[in-house]
């Protein structure tokens, strides 16, 4: 069983388009994140969510909308997609409060092209 | 504020050799710090992390790591590189005990010779 899973893998869209990343845990942690992994490797905190409630907002444009429904599930939404959106998105979770001891499990990832 | 540094990008050594990939933080206060490893095409594996126990940390697939703060490093090594190990490594800190936020450094391509 895929302990983090992401759909899709690979998304290729125009630029201005709208689009969405799903991502799903079943490993029973309160926490979810959301990273971007740019052309060079970069690996940068978007968001994280704790039971659904949001506790980390990096800089991130409010094109970027996620939404938890339940503490298993975190989407990504993309508004009006740009060029520089072009990355490796990797949606992550960890266990919360005294469980946590920063260890991250990540997905697979969704890699976006936006042309 | 808090960062690591990894000190190059792209790093090649003998299958055989020995491998070892640099990196130092800047914190105030001694933070947890863990290596991650990125295969191609996949997502981040943990190889381990150091949470204030032992200075010196074993991970998997022979790789170790020791903290030193007077140095304030966290360098990765391993005796004898496999050819497998060639992937991407990530070192990556926070800011304690229940912070969630990791801050991961820019990372290190390993590139092993045959």
């Amino acid at each position: 069983d895929t302990a983090v899973s992401q759909t899709p893998k690979y998304l290729v869209t125009q630029m201005g388009n709208d689009k969405s990343i799903k991502c799903e845990q079943n490993l029973g942690h309160d926490t979810m994140y959301w990273y971007k992994q740019d052309s060079k490797k970069f690996l940068k905190i978007m968001f994280s969510y704790n039971n659904k409630e949001l506790i980390i907002n990096e800089t991130v444009p409010n094109r970027f909308s996620p939404k938890s429904p339940d503490k298993a599930h975190l989407n990504l939404h993309i508004n009006s997609l740009e060029l520089g959106d072009s990355a490796v998105y990797f949606c992550a979770s960890s266990p919360s409060g005294g469980a946590n001891t920063g260890e991250l499990f990540f997905g697979e990832g969704s890699r976006l092209t936006v042309l | 504020a808090q960062s690591v540094t990894q000190l190059g990008s792209h790093v090649s050594v003998s299958e055989g050799a020995l491998v070892l990939l640099r990196c130092n933080y800047s914190s105030s206060v001694p933070p947890y710090l863990f290596w991650y490893v990125q295969y191609p095409n996949q997502g981040l594996q943990l190889l381990l992390k150091y949470t204030s126990a032992a200075t010196l940390v074993k991970g998997i697939n022979g790789f170790e790591a020791e903290f030193k703060k007077s140095e304030t490093s966290f360098h990765l090594t391993k005796p004898s590189a496999h050819m497998s190990d060639a992937a991407e490594y990530f070192c990556a800190h926070n800011g304690g005990f229940g912070n969630e936020k990791l801050t991961f450094g820019t990372g290190t391509r390993l590139t092993i010779i045959p």
